[in-house]
């Protein structure tokens, strides 16, 4: 199989830190994404890691292990409007299909 | 630029009958995805077309069928529906046939089976 493991909630505090982590079976893999959906819409694209380290973007960041099979969304200063549900999702072999998490669903409270 | 728009955004149709939904892509993308997404579960691939083929297939049963046409807009069919085929349908589009790029999600198509 090909599963993609998240934690299905997290909550924080507004202007703090949160990191979202994934973990994915590696055989196959060529890339990872993660994107942002708010209750009722489409998901939207934050980042894309195919190699090792660290893709920062503004207040989110993303980090890549492709030994461990492991990736973390990290967002700092959070705002209220960042609740919402992260979804982890990972592209297997050239020309493939992506396979998603089942997304973790973030509360941010003031 | 529109970027992926989809039809219809919603759907009510009753166990056994049939649907089509429709998508069309980012302009410059030839490449189109479709998901299926229950609530409060992450996407689930069905398939991918590009060059008017189905390229890639998940683990849906026949009863789910795809079309794409020449300008890259893409169908989904859905036959003999049941009430557990009630979820959102995600179109997503990539250029350049390879499905690793970014993927853009249109606004998605509610669908409930009755």
């Amino acid at each position: 199989g090909q599963n993609i493991d998240q934690p299905t909630e997290m909550t924080a505090t507004e202007g703090a830190i949160v990191q979202i982590n994934c973990t994915y079976q590696t055989s196959g893999f060529n890339g990872l994404f993660w994107y942002q959906q708010h209750a009722g819409e489409a998901p939207t694209f934050l980042s894309y890691n195919v190699l090792d380290g660290l893709e920062e973007k503004g207040r989110f960041s993303s980090f890549l292990s492709r030994s461990k099979g492991y990736s973390y969304l990290l967002l700092k200063e959070l705002q209220m409007k960042d609740s919402a549900s992260y979804l982890c999702a990972v592209f297997y072999n050239q020309g493939g299909k992506l396979i998603f998490g089942q997304g973790t669903e973030l509360s941010v409270k003031p | 630029d529109a970027g992926v728009t989809q039809s219809p955004t919603h759907l009510i149709k009753t166990r056994g009958q049939q649907v089509t939904l429709r998508c069309s892509p980012k302009s410059g993308h030839d490449t189109v995805s479709w998901y299926q997404q229950a609530l409060g579960q992450g996407p689930q691939f069905i398939f991918q077309y590009y060059e008017e083929e189905e390229r890639q297939r998940g683990n849906f049963p026949d009863r789910f069928s795809g079309h794409q046409f020449p300008n890259y807009s893409s169908e989904l069919n859905v036959n003999a529906l049941l009430l557990g085929d009630s979820a959102l349908y995600l179109c997503a589009s990539s250029p350049g046939g390879q499905g690793g790029n970014e993927q853009f999600f249109g606004p998605g198509t509610r669908l409930t089976v009755l």
